[in-house]
């Protein structure tokens, strides 16, 4: 069984370029999680999806930040006009819809940001 | 804002010792996970405690959640080299996202 997926593994971006990241959850995961982990902090949350329905969106920052998890393909973490403090690495999980509170992470992608 | 405090966040030694890693919160969890991560990955789950008192082994890993499940612990026995990593506790409290500690960095010296 494939774990869940990330890509890519290192995104190098300038500042004002977007960012977007990849994840696509283990078999029979229909609940997705997003996380970011910044030098030196621990993983905060930041937004819980199922398909096509963002149910928590409370860890998104309020501007420059969207996701999504459409029916077909992969989740997606968007970053627009990227600055440096954007610079981290963002983790993907996922659960089985029946026990949410167990969640399986992704390799992450490293995003810098120049 | 529910918050998860770990202790010790550096810990170093030899090979062959025992350690304790605490998880502690003034709030009641509905479930807390202990997650092992390595430099450049993503976090593996070791485990979850879901009742109060509870007990789990994972070979020379032992986990405890407290009776009032504000409270958890990880020990290792004769612990090695390989045991070396970042062991987070994760906290739920009903809703579907996570709280993370900031984590124990743990060294074992050969």
């Amino acid at each position: 069984n494939a774990g869940v997926m990330q890509n890519p593994r290192h995104l190098v971006r300038r500042r004002g370029q977007e960012a977007r990241l990849r994840c696509s959850p283990m078999k029979g995961h229909s609940h997705v999680y997003w996380y970011r982990q910044l030098p030196e902090e621990g993983l905060k949350f930041m937004v819980y999806l199922q398909k096509e329905n963002i149910i928590d969106e409370s860890g998104m920052p309020k501007e420059r930040f969207s996701a999504e998890f459409p029916k077909e393909g992969p989740s997606i973490l968007r970053i627009q006009q990227v600055v440096r403090g954007d610079s981290a690495a963002y983790f993907c999980a996922s659960s089985p819809p029946a026990k949410t509170d167990t969640q399986y992470f992704g390799p992450g992608t490293r995003l810098t940001v120049l | 804002t529910q918050l998860l405090e770990q202790s010790p966040q550096f810990l170093s030694i030899q090979e062959g010792e025992n350690l304790t890693v605490y998880c502690n919160s003034s709030s009641v969890f509905s479930s807390l996970q202990w997650y092992r991560q390595e430099p450049g990955e993503g976090p593996v789950l070791l485990v979850t405690v879901v009742t109060g008192g509870e007990v789990k082994k994972l070979k020379r890993l032992t986990f405890q959640f407290g009776d009032a499940r504000k409270d958890s612990s990880l020990h290792i026995t004769a612990a090695q080299p390989g045991d070396t990593g970042l062991y987070l506790c994760a906290g739920a409290w009903g809703a579907q996202k996570l709280v993370f500690g900031q984590g124990t960095r743990l060294t074992i010296n050969p």
